[in-house]
């Protein structure tokens, strides 16, 4: 069974930093592009972040542009999203998707898990 | 980056009934790289349809998508009472990716 689970969300104050983990299993991870999507509370849908399947191409949201970081270990079958400089806007469910091919871009995300929330107060 | 319109907001309908949902986009989005997701409470969404028009794995026959360019529909043939949830669209030929608004569809 295809499955991604996400991990590391929480409650966090402005400024500072936090780090996502989205483990896979199912497939071939090494195959396949990754994206993180995030969703605030009673909001709809945004892109976070894409990486290709050899991190050789990333893109990100112009909001999170310069304060997070993807990155994949395909070794360990996991994908990644450092959080720095965090504001109160960045509060969602924080969601892991797979890429329907090796591109991050030109393919649709065929697979999500269930979220992790991230939570920005003081 | 390219902006998506969702329209309407909210679409009341009874079982058995037609859906037609809409997607605009700024700019043309390249080669109908266009996708809908639907997404039920405290679920994660699921793709319905890529490439504009063709239906993801599992995917009822119920549901079509339709467009290219910057006018994009998706199409519930006949509403079953598991097709009640919020649909987006995504287009995914440009970065940054986009996702629409989204468009609600409640029972009447």
């Amino acid at each position: 069974e295809v499955q991604l689970v996400e991990s590391g969300g929480g409650l966090v104050q402005p400024g500072r930093s936090l780090r996502l983990s989205c483990a896979a299993s199912g497939f071939t991870f090494d195959d396949y592009a990754m994206h993180w999507v995030r969703q605030a509370p009673g909001k709809g849908l945004e892109w976070v972040s894409g990486i290709n399947w050899n991190s050789g191409d990333i893109g990100y949201a112009d909001s999170v542009k310069g304060r997070f970081t993807i990155s994949r270990d395909n070794a360990k079958n996991s994908l990644y999203l450092q959080m720095n400089s965090l504001r109160a806007d960045d509060t969602a469910l924080y969601f892991c998707a797979k890429g329907a091919e090796d591109y991050f871009q030109y393919y649709a995300m065929d697979v999500w898990g269930q979220g992790t929330t991230v939570t920005v107060s003081s | 980056e390219i902006v998506l319109t969702q329209s309407p907001d909210t679409l009341s309908l009874s079982p058995g009934e037609r859906a037609t949902l809409s997607c605009r986009a700024s700019e043309s989005v390249s080669i109908s790289y266009l996708g809908w997701y639907q997404q039920k409470p405290g679920q994660a969404p699921r793709l319905l349809i890529y490439g504009a028009s063709s239906r993801a794995t599992g995917i009822p026959d119920r549901f079509s998508g339709s467009g290219s360019g910057t006018d994009f529909t998706l199409t519930i043939s006949r509403l079953e009472p598991e097709d009640f949830a919020v649909y987006y669209c995504q287009q995914y030929g440009s970065s940054p990716l986009t996702f629409g608004g989204g468009t609600k569809v409640e029972i009447k």
